[in-house]
């Protein structure tokens, strides 16, 4: 059974839509992330929830918006799509929001704006 | 704020060689040292682990050192084998964030 599941996989869309992605975990933790990954590999944290409630909110524009519905499940929706936005985007989840817990990646989706 | 250093960006070694990858971190209060391997397409996937109450780590061909003095520690990869080429990051953490650092992409050449 996959642990840290997302889908899309690919998402290719034209510059100004919305779009979003989903995030699920069947490990029962409490705790799940969304990360960016851009051209040059940097892992940048863009998101943390902890029992549904957001607990880390980086520098991120506002046109991301993440949603956890239940604990098991975490979404990234994106309004009006920017090239700059083109990445791998890792969902992520651990036992707990404590930073000594293993993370758990899904295998990511890659994004491309044209 | 935070950040994590890491070097070299690349590393290229020839099958068998040992490969060492060091990062330094700037927050005092960090205490969770981790280091992830993520191979090309693929997830990250943690790999080993210190904590600041150790010193150095080992599990058959990796190794991690910490020297909380310096704020500096490292991965060592020894006997290196082509399945060893990915990208490596560490990570930095303190209470409830883990800052990850920029990646080094190690290619281990047969």
């Amino acid at each position: 059974d996959t642990a840290v599941s997302q889908t899309p996989k690919y998402l290719v869309t034209q510059m100004g839509n919305d779009k979003s992605i989903k995030c699920e975990q069947n490990l029962g933790h409490d705790t799940m992330y969304w990360y960016k990954q851009d051209s040059k590999k940097f892992l940048k944290i863009m998101f943390s929830y902890n029992n549904k409630e957001l607990i880390i909110n980086e520098t991120v524009p506002n046109r991301f918006s993440p949603k956890s519905p239940d604990k098991a499940h975490l979404n990234l929706h994106i309004n009006s799509l920017e090239l700059g936005d083109s990445a791998v985007y890792f969902c992520a989840s651990s036992r707990d929001s404590s930073s000594y817990n293993e993370q758990f990646f899904g295998p990511g989706t890659r994004l491309t704006v044209l | 704020g935070e950040n994590v250093e890491q070097h070299p960006s690349t590393l290229s070694v020839q099958e068998g060689d040992s490969a060492v990858i060091k990062c330094t971190y700037s927050d005092s209060a960090s205490n969770y040292f981790p280091w992830y391997k993520q191979e090309l397409g693929k997830r990250p996937q943690l790999i080993i682990d210190i904590r600041s109450n150790v010193g150095e780590k080992k599990d058959q061909r990796i190794a991690v050192t910490l020297n909380k003095t310096a704020k500096h520690f490292s991965l060592h990869i020894t006997e290196t084998q082509p399945e060893d080429s990915a990208v490596y990051f560490c990570g930095s953490g303190a209470t409830n964030k883990l800052i990850f650092g920029t990646g080094t992409l190690l290619a281990v050449q047969p």
